[in-house]
């Protein structure tokens, strides 16, 4: 399997654009989350899927941030506009419903934003 | 509610030293438990879990047991190896909100020749 599958790997953008980050899951597993690492917060969760659906939103900072997930196999997280403070390491994670199983990561998608 | 407590680091020491990472956690009902592994510039990759008390996990001669008296779940490993330089995160999978895991805050550990 090839694994949870991030894009870009790198975005470098000017405050005010609008960022898109990518995600594809593990083939099979049907709940996927977002998370967001920095030095000073650490690993936030920002918002879980189960069956393509928004469960939990909570951890999303605010009205900039939007997630979608319109198939079992692809996510995006939009961020418009984009801040400085919205720099930090994106990651995607997904598992199977067999609430044992463990999260698995993407590599992530470190974002600056300038 | 649900935490999970780990010693800050970072964790500095020479290789073939013996390495462990306290974690603690407070949880509602019985949670599985992990510890994730993230190497510099990649995303955090299991390298054990544990689902009930008194499990023991283990992997690359890490290991750590599910103490439900104590509530902890500590890493050891007898002899380290410079590749093991990495942040190491404790986690819980939350019972009170499915599928939400609860990592603690990770523990840099740095091995030196």
């Amino acid at each position: 399997d090839a694994g949870v599958i991030q894009s870009p790997r790198h975005e470098v953008t000017e405050m005010g654009q609008e960022v898109t980050l990518r995600c594809k899951p593990i083939s099979g597993h049907n709940s996927l989350f977002w998370y967001r690492q920095t030095m000073m917060r650490g690993l936030e969760l920002l918002i879980y899927f189960n069956n393509n659906v928004p469960i939990d939103d909570s951890g999303m900072p605010e009205d900039r941030f939007s997630a979608k997930m319109p198939n079992a196999s692809f996510s995006t997280l939009k961020i418009q506009p984009s801040e400085p403070r919205d720099s930090a390491v994106y990651f995607c994670a997904s598992r199977d419903s067999d609430m044992t199983g463990e999260l698995f990561f993407g590599e992530g998608s470190r974002l600056t934003v300038l | 509610g649900n935490s999970v407590t780990q010693m800050e680091g970072p964790v500095t020491l020479s290789e073939e030293a013996f390495l462990t990472i306290n974690c603690t956690y407070t949880a509602t009902g019985y949670p599985s438990l992990f510890w994730y592994v993230q190497y510099p510039g990649e995303g955090l990759q299991l390298l054990l879990k544990a689902t009930k008390a008194d499990d023991k996990g283990s992997n690359k001669g890490f290991e750590a047991t599910y103490r439900k008296e104590t509530t902890s779940f500590h890493l050891e490993k007898g002899s380290v190896q410079v590749s093991d330089s990495a942040v190491y995160f404790c986690a819980l999978d939350r019972t009170d909100s499915w599928g939400k895991f609860q990592f603690g805050a990770g523990t840099q550990v740095v091995v030196t020749p």
